[in-house]
């Protein structure tokens, strides 16, 4: 089956400091990713839409220039996190569909990110 | 916008007990997925309707999708502790975009 891996696991860091997350495809290409935000005992939101060789898509109320999303190969999207505060502390996940795969969405392991 | 709404948000069951939760939205959605997600990992698809008043099983699991493709529910048969996890309800809307239900919570108690 489609597998999407998504490094690190988790991630501790100083408030004022950046983070990027890493969001790949193993065994298909991807020319849209999507980034959720998650907050305990909370559902999944979506942040943004990660395009291939182009500018990401933000849902309303994200922050463009906090989140900076990078979709530069088809089997590699980057989230970073910039001038982290502990507001921001969040597990975030990334998804893909693979092609032939319809609606379905498959999933990274997630990012558990603690803003010190 | 499209919405979906989950119900209960949080269940709490003996394990033998039976369940069923409920995704509902006003809108009319082309497929509905389900997925069940542990703590810190990722949601695992498991599995999505396609066709009004479709019924899929997948061992003690039932879904269920709504004639009109509004509505969709999950029945648990003699839930066990390791059916305990979050499950989400998912719908792709405008923009080819997933949204999610709020979730449901369950908790089998032993």
């Amino acid at each position: 089956g489609a597998v999407v891996s998504q490094h690190p696991s988790w991630v501790i860091c100083k408030s004022g400091t950046s983070v990027k997350i890493e969001c790949r495809s193993l065994d298909f290409q991807a020319t849209t990713m999507f980034w959720y935000r998650q907050f305990p005992k909370q559902s999944l939101m979506l942040m943004a839409t990660s395009n291939e060789g182009s500018k990401a898509t933000y849902e309303q109320g994200v922050e463009k220039d906090k989140f900076l999303i990078n979709h530069a190969s088809l089997t590699l999207s980057t989230l970073t996190v910039t001038s982290a505060h502990p507001e921001d502390s969040s597990f975030y996940i990334c998804s893909a569909r693979p092609p032939g795969s319809g609606e379905k969405l498959f999933f990274g392991s997630g990012t558990q990110l603690s803003v010190l | 916008t499209q919405l979906l709404e989950q119900s209960p948000q949080f269940l709490s069951i003996q394990e033998g007990e039976n369940l069923t939760v409920y995704c509902n939205s006003s809108s009319v959605f082309s497929s509905l997925q389900w997925y069940r997600q542990e703590p810190g990992e990722g949601p695992v698809l498991l599995v999505t309707v396609v066709t009004g008043g479709e019924v899929k099983k997948l061992k003690r699991l039932t879904f269920q999708f709504g004639d009109a493709r509004k509505d969709s529910s999950l029945h648990i048969t003699a839930a066990q502790p390791g059916d305990t996890g979050l499950y989400l309800c998912a719908g792709v809307g405008g923009g080819f975009k997933t949204i999610f239900g709020a979730g449901t919570r369950l908790f089998v108690k032993a």
